[in-house]
C-alpha cells in the first residue's frame, strides 16, 4: 500500500540552529514527492517538489531512493518557519503523512 | 479566479443527516482531490478526478460517502446518515495533470460538527 511516513509529531529548535523534518515513502515504483506546508490559520501549501529540486525558503530535500526518504533541511531555522510540515507522494492521487509541527524558539 | 473555493465553510448538523459540501477548483485544473483532516493528523486522502472520471476512492471510505464532479468543474461531496466520528475538515485540492506543473492548491476546507 502507498505510505508515507513522518516519524516525528513535534520538532522544536532554537533560532538559527540546523533542521531536519524526516519523511519516508513505501510505494512500488517512483512516486513524485512533495513537502506541504501549513502556517497558523492558513491554507496548506506546496514548499517543494522532488523534480524541481530547488530551493525555496532555505528549504532543501535531497530523494534517497535506496533508504526510500525525502528529508527536508534548513541549516537555519528562523521563527517564521514555526508551521506543520507534511511530506506527501503522488501517482495520480496525493497522500500526505501525518505531519510534523516545527517549533522555531527565539 | 482567486484560488480554490469550498461552501460552506462551517457545516454543524445532526447524527443521522444527510450533507453535501461543494468545491470550485481553479479553473483550468483538470484534477480534484478530496481529503478529511482531524486535529493533529496530515489530511487522510478519500478520492480524486481526472476530469469528471472518479479516478480512484480510499477504501477506508465508507459506503456513506460519495463524490461527483458532473462537468468536470465544482465537485460535491456527499456523506449519508452522518456519525459523530464524520466530524472533521473536509478539505479540496486542485491541479494540473502536467509533468512540469503538479501543484495542488488547496480551500481553506468545510469545517464538520455532527452533534
Amino acid at each position: 500500500a502507498q505510505r508515507v511516513t513522518q516519524p516525528e509529531k513535534l520538532l522544536s529548535v532554537f533560532k538559527g540552529a540546523p533542521v531536519e523534518l524526516k519523511c519516508n515513502y513505501s510505494y512500488s515504483g517512483s512516486p513524485e514527492l512533495f513537502w506541504y506546508v501549513q502556517y497558523s490559520r492558513q491554507r496548506l501549501q506546496l514548499l517543494l517538489r522532488h523534480i524541481s529540486r530547488e530551493s525555496i525558503k532555505g528549504f532543501t530535500a535531497d530523494l534517497n531512493k535506496g533508504e526510500t526518504s525525502f528529508h527536508l533541511k534548513k541549516p537555519f531555522a528562523q521563527e517564521e518557519d514555526s508551521a506543520m510540515y507534511y511530506c506527501a507522494g503522488s501517482q495520480g492521487n496525493l497522500i500526505f503523512g501525518k505531519g510534523t509541527k516545527l517549533s522555531v524558539k527565539p | 479566479d482567486t484560488g480554490v473555493s469550498q461552501d460552506p465553510r462551517h457545516k454543524i448538523t445532526k447524527r443521522g443527516q444527510n450533507v453535501t459540501f461543494r468545491c470550485d477548483p481553479i479553473s483550468e485544473h483538470n484534477r480534484l482531490y478530496w481529503y478529511r483532516q482531524t486535529l493533529g493528523q496530515g489530511p487522510e486522502f478519500l478520492t480524486y478526478f481526472q476530469n469528471e472520471a472518479q479516478l480512484e476512492k480510499s477504501r477506508l471510505l465508507s459506503d456513506r460517502f460519495s463524490a461527483e464532479r458532473p462537468k468536470g468543474s465544482f465537485s460535491t461531496l456527499e456523506i449519508q446518515r452522518t456519525e459523530q466520528g464524520d466530524s472533521a475538515m473536509y478539505l479540496c485540492a486542485s491541479s494540473l495533470n502536467s509533468y512540469l506543473d503538479t501543484e495542488a492548491f488547496f480551500g481553506q476546507g468545510t469545517r464538520l460538527t455532527v452533534v
